[in-house]
């Protein structure tokens, strides 16, 4: 089956710094990801599109700015946090779909904590 | 109204019952809907996805799906502690193969 990879699974980093996440398509060429957060006992929230060779197109609310997406190759995206605050402390999850009529594979999430 | 909606729970069942978990969703053209499981701490993972009307059934679960009610279900046969978990309901907002919108999840806890 379609095997996305996500890198680190848990990082602790300052407020202010930024944090870079990765998120892999082993055995699928991915040309569409998504990255989602997600707050304790909550659901899973859509952060952005992320296209191949493309800008990503963000959700109503979240900003651009803030959460870097760069989709460089049909293998890897990645999710850059920057200038993270304590409130930035989510679990981020990076999704593919992996064929027209199948499910949507997900990473094994990143907990990012902001200290 | 939300996009997806389901009931949050905590939906307890006993060990060997069946669980029922439902969910309705906003988008009358949606066309490929799913149900997750989610663990504690951990991402989702696919059960059933299900795109037509009708029932779909792999092992013991079950999805149906009346696109005409704007609903979709996911029931669990003998249910197992080993279900105790948060299953997420998903739509394929179109076209296929675009982003895909979660509910608010179900808690459900099966007691031995």
């Amino acid at each position: 089956g379609a095997v996305v990879s996500q890198h680190p699974s848990r990082v602790i980093c300052k407020s202010g710094t930024s944090v870079k996440i990765e998120c892999r398509s082993l055995d699928f060429q991915a040309t569409t990801m998504f990255w989602y957060r997600q707050f304790p006992k909550k659901s899973l929230m859509l952060m952005a599109t992320s296209n191949e060779g493309s800008k990503a197109t963000y959700e109503q609310g979240v900003e651009k700015d803030k959460f870097l997406i760069n989709h460089a190759s049909l293998t890897l995206s990645t999710l850059t946090v920057t200038s993270a605050h304590p409130e930035d402390s989510s679990f981020y999850i990076c999704s593919a779909q992996w064929g027209q009529n199948y499910g949507y594979t997900f990473g094994s999430g990143t907990r990012l904590t902001v200290v | 109204q939300k996009e997806v909606e389901q009931n949050s729970g905590p939906l307890s069942v006993p060990e060997g019952a069946i669980a029922s978990l439902n969910c309705t969703y906003s988008d009358r053209v949606s066309q490929s809907f799913f149900w997750y499981r989610q663990y504690s701490g951990k991402s989702p993972e696919l059960i059933m996805s299900i795109y037509s009307n009708g029932d779909k059934e792999d092992g013991r679960f079950t999805a149906q799906l009346n696109k005409a009610s704007q609903y979709v279900s996911l029931l669990i046969r003998d249910s197992q502690p080993s279900d105790s978990a948060t299953y997420l309901c998903a739509v394929n907002m179109v076209p296929p193969g675009g982003k895909l919108i979660f509910g608010q999840g179900t808690e459900l806890s099966v007691k031995p």
